[in-house]
């Protein structure tokens, strides 16, 4: 069975740095062909995909957010950590991590809600 | 890179067909067949329903298809049901992921 768990503070202040982990069970992501993503969703508005980290450490990011991401991958503890630096009130969102094969995101994290305020 | 356009909302009612665009450009939607579908419920996390344009996850009911053509891919939902009331979601592939605006779903 596979799972994903998103973790991380809740609250975050205007300009501080944003640390997300995903912790994942039921995969490994040393396997061939397989990518741990992070995907958000502002209140009430639409899916935003971020960033993405692939088996062989290949890293993909948001063409309009690459400055401020950082994804990397701990396969021996099955994590995935996301920092997002900089951040302003329009980045309050329920951040999701996923797990991705080819080009389809297979499965997701519950979410955890990431509010920017001071 | 600008979000896939879908409609807002659509509509239908029960045992009806309804269909979802999702109209993208020939560097993503219309350059691979790499376009899937998530609906995803409210406070829920979203579910893959269609992968590579046309293909169904396990579990997926066969009531729900995908297609396209040209720069834009469709999801047909047949034989509308109750529990199919969702924001709906296409995705397209091309290294990076790319998303539409979503479509919110209502069965009347």
């Amino acid at each position: 069975q596979i799972t994903l768990k998103e973790s991380g503070p809740t609250l975050v202040k205007p300009t501080q740095t944003l640390t997300l982990t995903c912790t994942f069970s039921g995969f490994s992501l040393s396997t061939s062909g397989v990518g741990v993503g992070w995907i958000r969703q502002p209140p009430g508005k639409a899916l935003e995909w971020l960033a993405l980290i692939y088996w062989d450490d290949d890293k993909r990011y948001s063409p309009s957010l690459k400055s401020r991401l950082t994804i990397t991958k701990d396969t021996s503890k099955n994590q995935v950590v996301l920092t997002m630096t900089n951040m302003d009130p329009v980045d309050t969102a329920t951040y999701y991590c996923a797990q991705t094969w080819g080009s389809r995101i297979d499965y997701w994290g519950q979410g955890t809600l990431v509010t920017v305020s001071s | 890179q600008s979000a896939l356009t879908q409609p807002r909302s659509v509509s239908g009612s029960p045992g009806q067909s309804v269909t979802i665009s999702c109209t993208g450009t020939s560097s993503d939607v219309g350059g691979y067949n790499y376009v899937s579908w998530y609906q995803q419920h409210p406070g829920k996390a979203p579910k893959l329903m269609i992968y590579d344009v046309s293909k169904r996850p396990s579990g997926v009911p066969d009531r729900f298809s995908g297609s396209k053509s040209g720069n834009t891919a469709s999801l047909t939902i047949s034989g509308l049901q109750a529990e199919d009331e969702a924001d709906y979601y296409c995705c397209s592939y091309a290294g990076s992921y790319l998303f539409g605006g979503g479509t919110k779903l209502t069965v009347l």
